[in-house]
């Protein structure tokens, strides 16, 4: 099965911007999803069809995709947005499958 | 909005069979363009997905659990289910249940809380 690849920690200073990227041959085919998920709770998605936001999400949290890298990017990073972000995708070798990248712990300074 | 709560032993013993009940409130299961997933994550790890079940009992798997794991569906309830055979310490994890949508980026809209698994004797 395919693989999504993301950094595994990155920080950024309070107020300033701050990409997330997530790479995979699978998102030259599908669109990447992200999610924030803070110490103890359960995922929250952020961005689905390369940059919609579901209701409530603030529009500082943006998405895009270039070739096989898909990108979350925030916008005036607030203390509220430490936490761990995920990108998944359906597998481009098997369309049913869904895979996650390994996770992306988000330190604002 | 929907609400999804997973249900389960906290502990199972190895080499058992784990079996996770997800009870969905404010949708239903019935409807076709939704599935219905599990997803788990091991202590400090990132998160795995297990499976799919649609409204019509149709199952898709992780090809590395596929041999283990069995999913099912009772749409009359508004309950989803997993079984996981022959756990190990391996498999000690928070599993979640999520509603998946089935169109465009299939994303992952709304989840339970997850159950915290423990595999151990």
């Amino acid at each position: 099965s395919s693989e999504l690849t993301q950094d595994s920690a990155v920080s950024v200073a309070l107020g300033q911007t701050v990409t997330i990227r997530c790479q995979g041959d699978s998102l030259r085919t599908y669109s990447a999803n992200w999610y924030q998920q803070k110490p103890g709770q359960a995922p929250v998605l952020l961005i689905y069809n390369k940059n919609i936001r579901p209701s409530g999400i603030p529009d500082r949290f943006s998405g895009s995709a270039s070739g096989s890298t898909g990108s979350l990017t925030i916008s005036g990073a607030q203390a509220d947005d430490e936490a761990d972000y995920y990108c998944n995708s359906r597998d481009s070798s098997a369309s049913h499958v869904r895979i996650f990248g390994g996770g992306t712990r988000l330190t604002v300074l | 909005q929907v609400q999804l709560q997973e249900s389960g032993p906290g502990l199972v013993q190895p080499s058992e069979t784990l079996s996770l009940i997800c009870s969905v409130s404010g949708g239903s299961t019935s409807y076709s363009r939704y599935h219905w997933a599990w997803i788990r994550q091991s202590p400090g790890k990132g998160l795995q997905w297990i499976a799919n079940v649609l409204y019509n009992g149709n199952t898709y798997y992780n090809p590395s659990l596929k041999s283990r794991a069995l999913a099912s569906i009772d749409t009359s309830k508004n309950d989803f289910f997993l079984r996981l055979t022959s756990v190990t310490a391996a498999d000690t994890a928070i599993y979640f249940c999520a509603r998946g949508i089935g169109s465009g980026s299939y994303p992952f809209d709304n989840w339970g809380r997850g159950t915290l698994v423990t595999v151990s004797s």
